[in-house]
């Protein structure tokens, strides 16, 4: 199936730790985000990547860092989890180049992160 | 002015009914009006968009109405059924390239009564 895929799809864990989310697509598309979606399901965006090049980086704090090791994978390593990052995070690709490109979003099945 | 409102923030419709949310926005810059369906536990899937050199866009039962002198659109759903009951979100973004990023509005949670 063509998608983007996310996982784990729900991840609890304690104050302090660290912990990773990983995404990936077979779409192929060029440019990769990640979303924060809160308890009242605002989405916010966090990152973009373009070809693994970071190009949006929407104030958020450095504990958290967004990694593209090729254009179909982009990670979101979160440090010293505080409550609240507790959230859903939602990974989207999308074709913004070239023959095809049109900026419609593919979103994942999105990552419930609770902290405790 | 990088904000999206919409409303309402809930809405319930009887089957068959024509639910409206409205979205309105500022920044004369934006280019792109998505809406996105979603469903508990899922992602947003995007539904239908529309560039604002027109004023309305059907797709099956979805259609968006335009309004650039107003800074404002909207989502019809014609014979709304229980199984479109999702929340949903309309969008907005700006220009070409990798720089491109969705705004968001705060969504509306949609309930279709059978």
């Amino acid at each position: 199936d063509t998608a983007v895929s996310q996982t784990p799809k729900y991840l609890v864990t304690q104050m302090g730790n660290d912990k990773s989310i990983k995404c990936e697509q077979n779409l192929g598309h060029d440019t990769m985000y990640w979303y924060k979606q809160d308890s009242k399901k605002f989405l916010k965006i966090m990152f973009s990547y373009n070809n693994k090049e970071l190009i949006i980086n929407e104030t958020v704090p450095n504990r958290f860092s967004p990694k593209s090791p090729d254009k179909a994978h982009l990670n979101l390593h979160i440090n010293s989890l505080e409550l609240g990052d507790s959230a859903v995070y939602f990974c989207a690709s999308s074709l913004i180049r070239g023959e095809g490109a049109n900026y419609g979003y593919t979103f994942g099945s999105g990552t419930r992160l609770t902290v405790v | 002015q990088q904000q999206v409102k919409q409303s309402p923030q809930s809405l319930i419709v009887q089957k068959g009914g024509i639910p409206i949310i409205n979205c309105a926005y500022e920044n004369t810059a934006f280019d792109y009006f998505p809406w996105y369906q979603q469903f508990p536990g899922k992602g947003p899937a995007l539904l239908i968009a529309i560039r604002p050199d027109v004023s309305e866009k059907k797709e099956g039962r979805f259609t968006i109405s335009f309004n650039k002198s107003a800074k404002q659109f909207s989502l019809h759903i014609m014979d709304s059924q229980p199984g479109d009951s999702a929340t949903y979100f309309c969008a907005a973004s700006m220009g070409g390239g990798a720089t491109n990023k969705l705004i968001f509005g705060t969504g509306t949670l949609l309930a279709v009564q059978p």
